[in-house]
């Protein structure tokens, strides 16, 4: 069974352009998460979907990230404008439902310049 | 807002040698997880652990849950090199729709010497 999609690997923008990062979750995962993981730390989640809608965005910066989740399997991650502190490691996860264990993917590294 | 700490945050064993990593966290859940991240790698699921008293052990890895005392253990048996990696733990808030929302301890850098 295919794991959890990530791309690109990594990506270098200077500060104030825009990024996206794609993410293709384990087929049949009906609930996907976007975490940001600075280095050093433990990875705080950004965004839980539930099929195609929104379950919690709470720690999203809504001013500057934005994500989706078209057709309730693909989803994309967008920073815009980006800046230094940014820069971390996304993580997307995926699993069965929300009361199932949460696989992840191999992570986006992100560097702001 | 729940917080989750892990210690030690750096562990240096020799090969052989027992130790525990503890994971407190502040408010009620009865459901944990322990992962491991190895250098530039992703998370990599370890133990699922869904009620009070719940222990599951693979290999030389043995966790545990208390949710009285808000408390888990990762307890590593005759450390050998191959277990050297970040250790963290994460939370899932309790009840209703709220699962899957994991809140994540620092994490637990372990390092086994020869």
């Amino acid at each position: 069974e295919a794991g959890v999609a990530q791309s690109p690997r990594y990506k270098i923008i200077e500060k104030r352009q825009s990024v996206a990062f794609w993410c293709n979750p384990i087929s049949g995962h009906a609930t996907l998460y976007w975490y940001q993981q600075i280095l050093g730390q433990g990875p705080k989640l950004l965004i839980q979907f539930q099929n195609n809608g929104v379950v919690d965005d709470s720690q999203l910066p809504k001013d500057r990230f934005s994500a989706e989740r078209l057709k309730g399997v693909d989803s994309t991650l967008k920073i815009q404008p980006a800046k230094l502190e940014d820069s971390a490691v996304y993580l997307c996860a995926s699993s069965y439902g929300t009361n199932y264990e949460q696989y992840f993917g191999p992570g986006t590294r992100l560097t702001v310049t | 807002e729940l917080k989750v700490e892990q210690n030690p945050l750096f562990l240096s064993m020799q090969e052989g040698k027992n130790y525990t990593i503890y994971c407190n966290y502040s408010t009620t859940s009865d459901r944990l997880y322990w992962y491991r991240q190895d250098p530039g790698k992703s998370l990599e699921s370890l133990f699922v652990l869904l009620s009070n008293g719940a222990v599951k052990q693979e290999g030389r890895l043995m966790a545990s849950l208390d949710t009285k005392a808000r408390l888990s253990t990762l307890h590593i048996t005759a450390a050998v090199h191959d277990l050297s990696a970040t250790y963290f733990c994460a939370v899932d808030k309790a009840g209703g729709t709220s699962y899957g929302k994991l809140t994540f301890g620092q994490g637990t850098i372990l390092t086994v010497h020869p």
